[in-house]
Order: structure tokens, then sequence, then C-alpha cells
């Protein structure tokens, strides 16, 4: 099947620990996203990469770390920074460019909660 | 300039009504507007976009109206079904130079009673 996958579903981090969300799409899209969710407030973007070896901050990137050494794969790493990591992760991808037809797909999401 | 402004929050409808829900924009820069889906624990799926040259587009029972001059554009949803129910958010894409990503809008959570 073609798409996108997260693991995991469900993350427990205790304080001070780094957690990493892991990001798979077999879709041969060159752009990759990672959106956080809390409730009321939309989605905010985290991360975004349009090649490999290439990442841009997205409105919320403090906390938060990447990597995109192959297509494939887009982890985000959830520092000890971040002071408020508990929300819904989203990985999303989509062909580079924005011109008609440029989908972006979302993956099922990460829960992270912090104990 | 790179909000979205969505409403209602929250929507309830009965079965076989009209559901409505509104953004606005600021960013004349913004070039492809679609529709999300989200049911709950899921992630949001793509369903209805549109371009700033169109005003209006449907695809079944949704509809998308598009208003370039006030910046603003709606979704309808036609006949609205308990299947309906989920949360709904607008966003708009930006140009190239903004690297294609989308800014939502804050969501409209739709529940279709029976």
């Amino acid at each position: 099947d073609g798409g996108i996958t997260q693991s995991p579903k469900y993350l427990f981090r205790k304080e001070g620990q780094n957690v990493t969300l892991s990001c798979e799409q077999n879709l041969n899209h060159d752009a990759m996203y990672w959106y956080r969710q809390d409730p009321g407030q939309g989605l905010r973007l985290i991360y975004y990469s349009q090649i490999v070896n290439d990442f841009q901050k997205g409105d919320i990137a403090e906390g938060y770390s990447v990597s995109r050494e192959k297509k494939e794969s887009f982890p985000l790493t959830v520092t000890s920074a971040q002071k408020n990591p508990t929300a819904f992760y989203l990985c999303a991808s989509s062909f580079g460019l924005p011109r008609a037809g440029n989908t972006i797909y979302f993956g099922e999401g990460s829960w992270l909660t912090v104990v | 300039q790179q909000q979205v402004k969505q409403s209602p929050q929250s929507l309830i409808v009965q079965k076989g009504g009209i559901s409505i829900i509104n953004c606005a924009y600021e960013n004349t820069a913004f070039d492809y507007f679609p529709w999300y889906q989200q049911f709950p624990g899921k992630g949001p799926a793509l369903l209805i976009a549109i371009r700033p040259d169109v005003s209006e587009k449907k695809e079944g029972r949704f509809t998308i109206s598009f208003n370039k001059s006030a910046k603003q554009f709606s979704l309808h949803i036609m006949d609205s079904q308990p299947g309906d129910s989920a949360t709904y958010f607008c966003a708009a894409r930006g140009f190239y130079n903004q690297g294609g990503k989308l800014i939502f809008g804050q969501g409209t959570e739709l529940s279709v009673k029976p």
C-alpha cells in the first residue's frame, strides 16, 4: 500500500527526555512536513523539507529537530527543550513544487503525552 | 498576513440540512485553497480544493465558494449526513518561495444530528 506511515501511534515521554517520532512515505514525494495539532488551534507547522539533506523551520520549531537523510524518511525529535510537548503530531508529504494537483497527504498521526 | 481565520468553531446541523463553514485570509499571494476533513484520531484527508481563478467548485454534496475580492472562501455541505460529522479545516498555500506549505484555519467541529 502506498502512503505515509507514522510510528509509534502513542508515545509517553518523561520530563527531560528526548523522543523521536518516525515518518516514512512510499509515495515518491519530494516534500515532507511535520505539523502539531492542539485542540482549537488547528495545525501548526513545525518543520518542512523540500529535498533530501535540506529542511526549514516552520512556525513553531523551537524544541524540535529533524533530519532528512533519505527521501522516504523525515523523523522528528521532540527535545527536552520543548516545554509543552503533549499534542497530536502529524507527518505529511507532497510533490515538491506548489502547482495544480500538489496535494498534501497526511499520515495517521502520533499522540505524544508527557508523564 | 499568514493567517487563515475560520468560523464557526463548532456547528450542529440536522440530517439533511446545509452545513456552511467560512474562511478568510489576508495574504493575496495564496494560490490554492483546500479543505480537509478529519475524523477523531486520524490524519486529515483532502476533501476538495479550489484555485483563485474559479468562483465555485462542486464535488458531489461538497461545494467551495470563493470570493477573491473579499478574500473569503466557504465550504457548503448539502444534504448533511451523520457520517459527515468530523472536524473540517480550511487552508491556503503560498507561492513557491514559501515552500508550498499550507497555512491552516483553526478548524470547525461539525456534528450532524439524525
